[in-house]
């Protein structure tokens, strides 16, 4: 069964700073890895994707992400913080035969003038 | 494109009441459909999945005669809550697996339900 681990419920970054969300990931099967944004009462937006290929993902609204197999991680970075990305994030892994999704806790991002 | 939505955004009911909840996929087929739960600020956790002409998979501890779901088209499912108590209020998101893209769920904007 495949888990993710993010820690750090609550992230707070400077406006201009940089973004870095941890994610760390378990599968027994070489995973499918995702980053999703959430803004309050709405659901899920898919940020970017990792399945196979280039390990460095570059996403939507700046931010990318690396798949390290070594490390099991897929942290996510944005080099600028903006008023904008205040959100949660959530990192989510699937495989499987019917490619259910498991979900981090989530990371609620503030974004500090 | 890959464009998911949920009908009602919000919803008050009577405890003892039934609701139901559609989730379509407006510019793609979706085979597959699955269908969330989210507590105030938790993550979410996978109730069951929907697939097109046959019955749902529902997740360990999610009773089926509670939360029943039909995925009558490729482009619909629904959930109905049955007899609704205040304990069943939550966020309800629905999501779609794209045919041609099968690692990737497109969500839903969620459903608030408010059980009184």
């Amino acid at each position: 069964a495949q888990s993710v681990t993010q820690l750090g419920s609550h992230v707070s970054v400077s406006e201009g700073a940089l973004v870095l969300l941890r994610c760390n990931y378990s599968s027994s099967v070489p995973p499918y890895l995702f980053w999703y944004v959430q803004y309050p009462n709405q659901g899920l937006q898919l940020l970017l994707k990792y399945t196979t290929g280039a390990t460095l993902v570059k996403g939507i609204n700046g931010f990318e992400a690396e798949f390290k197999k070594s490390e099991t991680s897929f942290h996510l970075t944005k080099p600028s913080a903006h008023m904008s990305d205040a959100a949660e994030y959530f990192c989510a892994v699937s495989r499987g035969g019917n490619n259910r999704l498991a979900f981090g806790k989530g990371n609620q991002v503030v974004v500090i003038p | 494109g890959a464009v998911v939505s949920q009908h009602p955004s919000r919803v008050i009911c009577k405890s003892g009441t039934s609701v139901k909840i559609e989730c379509r996929s407006l510019d793609f087929q979706a085979t597959t459909m699955f269908w969330y739960r989210q507590f105030p600020k938790q993550s979410l956790m996978l109730m069951a999945t929907s697939n097109e002409g046959s019955k749902a998979t529902y997740e360990q501890g999610v009773e089926k005669d509670k939360f029943l779901i039909n995925h009558a088209s490729l482009t619909l499912s629904t959930l109905t809550v049955t007899s609704a108590h205040p304990e069943d209020s939550s966020f309800y998101i629905c999501s779609a697996r794209v045919l041609l893209a099968q690692e990737t769920q497109y969500f839903g904007p969620g459903t608030r339900l408010l059980v009184l």
